[in-house]
């Protein structure tokens, strides 16, 4: 079962432009929500993160809103840059729990100069 | 201050052989995850290890997989007698905390396996 969910496989945005990334989840009991930024041939590299009781989290360019209702998130980038360019994971965890991340399946982001 | 390091890069194996990927956490973390990208799909938990214990092995395979991850020296996993379905991207991550929120982990630039 696939708890965090990523449904959008690409996004193609000009530069300059916003970029909207999403995600859904199953699971009510999550307690924080990470974003991660990855390179080919590179390990994945943290961005921003929100915990479950807030609805916004805003670090310069990188925005995350978070719908508790809605189980869905989502990751704004205003303005995109062509170095935006990456596959984004969508991560959540159990602060609970022993701090295992579940992963969404991706979204690759492509930012046209 | 060197990162999270994983060797080697990539891995070839002929089925039926074993494959060893280690893992050196960031200086001053005592925890390690190790996580498995397969192709098109994102990351999967296999298994958290501190010093010397295993903390949660839910997600390793029952069989052929093995990890652990000694006083002394880097994280092993190990893969026995491989087959096709290994080939993956294998991803360490280490944290100073267990728990870690908010971004804690730093991941390394992963191990490449191939099964031939």
């Amino acid at each position: 079962d696939q708890q965090v969910k990523q449904n959008s496989p690409s996004l193609s945005v000009q530069e300059g432009r916003i970029s909207i990334l999403n995600c859904d989840y199953t699971n009510s009991m999550f307690d924080y929500f990470l974003w991660y930024k990855k390179y080919p041939a590179e390990g994945p590299t943290f961005l921003i993160s929100i915990s479950s009781i807030k609805d916004k989290n805003e670090d310069g360019r990188f925005t995350v809103f978070l719908n508790k209702s809605a189980k869905h998130l989502s990751l704004h980038i205003v303005p995109s840059q062509p170095g935006d360019s990456a596959v984004y994971f969508c991560a959540a965890l159990f602060s609970s729990n022993t701090g295992k991340l579940i992963f969404g399946q991706g979204t690759t982001l492509q930012v046209k100069p | 201050n060197a990162g999270v390091m994983q060797n080697p890069r990539h891995l070839v194996r002929r089925r039926g052989q074993e494959a060893r990927l280690r893992c050196s956490p960031m200086k001053g973390h005592s925890h390690v995850y190790w996580y498995r990208q397969l192709p098109e799909e994102g990351l999967k938990f296999m298994v958290y290890l501190q010093k010397e214990n295993i903390i949660d092995e839910s997600g390793m395979p029952k069989e052929r997989f093995s990890a652990e991850f000694p006083k002394e020296g880097p994280s092993i996993l190990r893969i026995q007698q491989v087959v096709r379905g290994d080939s993956a991207a294998y991803f360490c991550a280490s944290s100073p905390l267990d728990r870690p929120q908010g971004g804690g982990y730093t991941f390394g630039s992963g191990t490449r396996l191939t099964v031939v």
